[in-house]
């Protein structure tokens, strides 16, 4: 079974400063990599996946991650933030023969001017 | 991607009593599924739902807990029966729109008191 590991459960960050998010997961067999946001009282929204090709992923709102197959890991990143990122961000895996999402715990993003 | 429509977006129900969510999606799709999100938690999947066959459901729940019907490719809905306060939490119906592009409900906030 996969499973999936998010370091920073919360993280503040200052308006315009960097932020990147953890995720690290664990399978015996391949897997498809997602990151979801969920500003507040809404429900979830694709930030970015990768299924396959470059390992660098670019998604909406200025966000992209890396997938490292060697260290097992998706670390979702952007350069700087807004206010308006500040929502709990989702690590998913997916084995790529199943259907079924596997969500991390999530990591609080908090943006403070 | 698919739009889907849930409903209700949040109740507040007595103890005992059952709280049916809906999900209306904008176009047919084979498989439906339902998560619960408990408070500060991260989403675990309750059930699949195919039309015209039986939900399944993953471990620790249960069909007479949370009994789901999906009468056609557009709908679905999730009962969450014989209600405690444990039961308070998010509800989010969830499809797979082309290329693993999984679109999310809005979500019922259930509170029970």
């Amino acid at each position: 079974a996969q499973s999936v590991t998010q370091l920073d459960s919360q993280v503040p960050v200052f308006e315009e400063a960097p932020v990147e998010l953890r995720c690290n997961y664990s399978s015996s067999v391949s897997v498809y990599l997602f990151w979801y946001v969920q500003y507040p009282n809404q429900g979830l929204q694709l930030l970015l996946k990768y299924l396959s090709g470059s390992t660098l992923v670019k998604g909406i709102n200025g966000f992209e991650a890396e997938f490292n197959k060697s260290q097992t890991s998706f670390h979702l990143r952007k350069p700087s933030v807004h206010i308006s990122d500040t929502a709990e961000d989702f690590c998913a895996v997916i084995l790529t023969n199943d259907y079924k999402l596997s969500f991390g715990a999530g990591t609080t993003v908090t943006v403070r001017a | 991607s698919a739009v889907i429509s849930q409903k209700p977006s949040r109740d507040i129900c007595q103890r005992g009593t059952s709280l049916t969510i809906q999900c209306q999606v904008d176009s047919q799709v084979t498989m439906m599924f339902w998560y619960r999100q408990q408070p500060g938690q991260s989403l675990t999947l309750i059930a699949t739902a195919n039309q015209g066959s039986e939900a399944t459901y993953e471990s620790g729940f249960v069909i007479d807990k949370f009994p789901i019907s999906r009468p056609n490719l557009t709908f679905s809905t999730l009962t969450v029966s014989n209600m405690s306060p444990e039961d308070s939490s998010i509800y989010l119906c969830s499809v797979e729109s082309e290329n693993y592009g999984y679109t999310f409900g809005s979500g019922t906030r259930l509170t029970v008191v």
